[in-house]
């Protein structure tokens, strides 16, 4: 039972463009969002997280939308960069269950000149 | 640096084999977390432990044992029952806080 899904699969842009990847959960009880970013070969890193009490959070170019009703969130990169080319998470937990994070199947972001 | 070390990098396994990935932290974490990686599926739960000499198991244990005799080491033994080990195996930690340190993973083929 997938709990989290992420799309699009594959997104490619052009140096400058402004990325949108989505994520939908099903369980009402997750209350921590966070999105992790993974270049090849290494173990994903938390880029930012967000909880359902605020609809937007912004850190650099990084930003997440969260819509509580829709039980949608996305990741907005702002001016992306070549360096931002990697696969990215959306996670979710709930408190009750050891704050255990169920992934998204990621989304390979490739960022062009 | 306070981080997470996972050894080997990389590790071959033999039909019928058990073997054993290393995960140590020195951040002082109490919980320790293995994830399972594979192409277009994300990464999913193998096992986790919240304190020592306690873990419990995640959504795909099956073929797979653990121990946490120690706050800052989590072994994962990939056993013989597991049909299909080849994978990138992720180990990870958590403070008191929600968001979670990553290793650098060990990259498993059977051969």
């Amino acid at each position: 039972q997938q709990q989290v899904k992420q799309s699009p699969q594959s997104l490619i842009v052009q140096k400058g463009g402004i990325p949108i990847i989505n994520c939908a959960y099903e369980n009402t009880a997750f209350d921590y969002f966070p999105w992790y970013q993974q270049f090849p070969g290494k173990g994903p890193a938390l880029l930012i997280a967000i909880r359902p009490d605020v609809s937007e959070k912004k850190e650099g170019r990084f930003t997440i939308s969260f819509n509580k009703s829709a039980k949608q969130f996305s990741l907005h990169i702002m001016d992306s960069q070549p360096g931002d080319s990697a696969t990215y998470f959306c996670a979710a937990s709930n408190p009750g269950t050891a704050s255990k994070l169920t992934f998204g199947t990621g989304t390979r972001l490739q960022v062009t000149l | 640096d306070g981080g997470i070390t996972q050894s080997p990098k990389y590790l071959f396994r033999k039909e019928g084999q058990n073997v054993t990935l290393s995960c140590e932290q020195n951040l002082n974490h109490d919980a320790m977390y293995w994830y399972r990686q594979d192409p277009g599926q994300g990464l999913r739960l193998i096992y986790y432990s919240q304190i020592v000499n306690d873990f419990q198991k995640g959504d795909i244990a099956e073929g797979y044992s653990v121990s946490r005799e120690k706050k800052e080491s989590f072994p994962l033994t990939v056993t013989s029952a597991q049909k299909n080990p080849t994978a990138f195996y992720l180990c990870a930690s958590r403070t008191g806080g929600r968001g979670y340190t990553f290793g650098s993973g060990t990259r498993l083929t059977v051969v």
